[in-house]
């Protein structure tokens, strides 16, 4: 089992639309987690941080479930410049304190 | 605003020839990451330097691959010999501080597309 897991889309929304990407993690021992946004050919760039309080940045809401071990990146009102693969990425405890990313969540917005 | 800069941007190479990458990070970051990414996938880390120590290489093929960072700025990875496999993007990133906390962000370079033939 891969310790990050998502769903690899891709997702293809209209503009305005709302969107949700889930992400899971396997090591309960994680205490950190991100999402990061990668542009095609591109690296890989911080989006925001995700906190067990949930946090929003604008129209991004990342939300936490330690219970079940998932991560959510929420996107209202969708912009065509938002079409990029969205990375999950967890902390990983298990081999001393390394960014552990996901096979990222590709998303295409369209006019 | 500050950047890692990686070179060369593009690499084409046969399969069995050495190849070399070259990595600046950001002024005063201590930490130093390589990542390789596979078509599809996400980044996986190869090696970590903090300063000019090898912190975690464990997924680093060493048979072929090594890393180093002399002192403790720029870094070079190098591949010998080059294997079909090893067509992938190499993704240095670096940050201010190990990522031992709640802050865990890495800035990364560009990036240097390997293509082994």
């Amino acid at each position: 089992r891969k310790e990050v897991e998502q769903d690899p889309g891709p997702f293809n929304v209209p503009e305005g639309a709302t969107v949700a990407f889930n992400c899971t993690y396997s090591n309960s021992a994680s205490q950190s987690f991100f999402w990061y946004r990668q542009d095609c050919r591109k690296e890989p760039k911080l989006l925001m941080s995700v906190y067990s309080s949930g946090n929003e940045d604008g129209r991004f809401t990342a939300q936490l479930n330690r219970a079940s071990q998932y991560i959510s990146l929420l996107i209202r009102d969708s912009k065509l410049s938002d079409s990029a693969t969205y990375l999950c990425v967890v902390l990983s405890m298990e081999y001393g304190n390394k960014l552990v990313f996901g096979a990222g969540t590709i998303l295409r917005v369209k006019s | 605003e500050a950047e890692v800069a990686q070179s060369p941007r593009y690499k084409i190479t046969e399969k069995s020839q050495a190849v070399a990458f070259w990595c600046d990070p950001i002024s005063g970051h201590a930490t130093l990451y390589w990542y390789r990414q596979i078509l599809g996938q996400g980044p996986e880390l190869l090696v970590q330097f903090q300063d000019e120590s090898v912190v975690d290489d464990s997924q680093l093929p060493k048979d072929r691959f090594s890393a180093e960072r002399l002192k403790g700025v720029d870094s070079t990875l190098k591949i010998q010999p080059a294997e079909l496999g090893d067509s992938a993007m190499y993704l240095c990133a670096s940050s201010p501080r190990d990522v031992s906390g709640t802050w865990g962000e890495q800035f990364f370079g560009p990036g240097t597309r390997l293509t082994v033939l």
